[in-house]
């Protein structure tokens, strides 16, 4: 069955610091890979989008995505976090020949130190 | 562009009332429709899609009801609550076929 692990529930780095967000999928053919971000009391907001071609895909906010097939991941990172990247973050697969359903993972919450 | 509303933003009810939560999507024609729900830790639990009017798709068994009325109007409703029902509820639709699903701002509802 497909499916999408985020193994980490919290994460806590430094501002300025980096970040990788770490996302493995189990899907049978070639996936449709996303991330997602909600702040708190919001809905989520689409950070970025993998489909084919070039494996390192660029998003909003400063965020970069790279798709390894080889290890079945998708982790999210970012050079160096702001405050305000504080929040949750959402990897999701989409299975996009079974009535264009999305499987989301279950979040890893992001905590910013000062 | 594209634009969906979702509300009530916040709603408080008591057990056994009923429920109608709505989603209208503006920009765009014949969208897929979703309704999530989302408990605590526990991420985001698909309840209903629609790939047109009419046409509903349900996820997980439970005492929630959707429909689509209208091609932009996606509708969540109960005819009683249950104290299980409390949750962040999100909207959400997207293009057919492989693009990315775009959410609306939710609605809180609490049961007392």
């Amino acid at each position: 069955a497909q499916s999408v692990t985020q193994p980490d529930i919290h994460i806590t780095v430094s501002e300025g610091a980096s970040l990788e967000l770490r996302c493995n999928y189990s899907y049978g053919a070639t996936p449709y890979l996303f991330w997602y971000v909600q702040s708190p009391g919001q809905g989520l907001q689409l950070l970025l989008k993998y489909f084919s071609g070039d494996t390192l895909v660029q998003g909003i906010k400063g965020f970069e995505a790279e798709f390894k097939r080889s290890q079945s991941s998708f982790n999210l990172r970012k050079p160096s976090v702001h405050w305000s990247d504080a929040a949750e973050y959402f990897c999701a697969v989409g299975l996009m020949n079974r009535d264009d359903k999305i499987i989301f993972g279950k979040g890893t919450r992001l905590h910013i130190l000062p | 562009s594209q634009t969906i509303h979702q509300w009530p933003a916040t709603l408080v009810q008591p057990v056994g009332s009923p429920l109608s939560l709505e989603c209208t999507v503006e920009g765009t024609s014949n969208p897929n429709l979703y309704w999530y729900r989302q408990a605590a830790g526990r991420g985001l639990q698909l309840l209903f899609y629609s790939v047109g009017i009419g046409q509903i798709s349900s996820e997980v068994p439970q005492n929630l009801s959707a429909s689509r009325p209208q091609d932009r109007q996606f509708i969540l409703s109960s005819k009683k609550l249950l104290l299980s029902d409390s949750g962040f509820y999100l909207c959400a639709w997207s293009v057919q076929g492989s693009e990315p699903q775009h959410f609306g701002d939710g609605t809180r509802l609490s049961i007392l």
